[in-house]
């Protein structure tokens, strides 16, 4: 059975910071990895991946993938309070299925 | 350019009784992919609808049903409805011709009492 694993489950951290989220996977036919984030109901896309060792970036955010070692991480730099949210990582397979992880929640403090 | 749009917002209803939930896909879009999120957690696939077929199934009972109408909207059917099937369900689309980056609805908060 597909599994996403994100860690760490919640993070508190202060204006400013840094922050590493990461997610590990175990997926059949794998075809992308994506992050969203979702602060009150519908998630909001931030990155997908599709191949190893290339960052995308956005801003404060970015994401790299490691397929051999099945995991992503998400960097968040000079963190506002607006990053507060949960931070969702999704893996899809070749046949359209995505399987979500639990998230992690970030709430940023002034 | 509307969005992706799901209704109703909130609704409730008691044990044992059906709910059908609406979702228009973003413009262009042709795939409707249905999520359960319970509280807490990440959202659970239920299906996925391309071309009016159901594409792809996640691990939900047959109570779970779905359709996918011509102009691409779709409805989620649950019958026999259980308390545990209290939950926001989301709805996202996408293309199938592109990078299946999905766009999600805002959801429908629905409580099973």
């Amino acid at each position: 059975e597909d599994k996403v694993v994100q860690s760490p489950l919640s993070l508190v951290v202060h204006e400013g910071d840094t922050v590493t989220l990461n997610c590990s996977y175990e997926v059949t036919n794998f075809r992308s990895l994506l992050w969203y984030k979702q602060e009150k109901k519908a998630p909001t896309f931030l990155f997908m991946l599709t191949s190893s060792g290339i960052e995308k970036k956005s801003g404060r955010l970015s994401s790299i993938l490691d397929k051999k070692e099945l995991f992503s991480i998400l960097n968040i730099t000079a963190t506002q309070t607006g990053d507060s949210a949960i931070y969702l990582c999704a893996v899809e397979t070749n046949a359209g299925k995505s399987t979500f992880g639990d998230g992690t929640t970030l709430t940023v403090k002034p | 350019d509307a969005g992706v749009t799901q209704s109703p917002t909130h609704l409730i209803k008691t044990r044992g009784q059906q709910v059908t939930l609406r979702c228009s896909p973003k413009s262009g879009h042709d795939t409707v992919s249905w999520y359960q999120q319970a509280l807490g957690q990440g959202p659970q696939f239920i299906f996925q609808y391309y071309e009016e077929e159901e594409r792809q199934r996640g691990n939900f009972p047959d109570r779970f049903s779905g359709h996918q109408f011509p102009n691409y909207s779709s409805e989620l059917n649950v019958n026999a409805l259980l308390l545990g099937d209290s939950a926001l369900y989301l709805c996202a689309s996408s293309w199938a011709g592109s990078s299946y980056e999905q766009y999600f609805g805002p959801g429908t908060r629905l409580t099973v009492t």
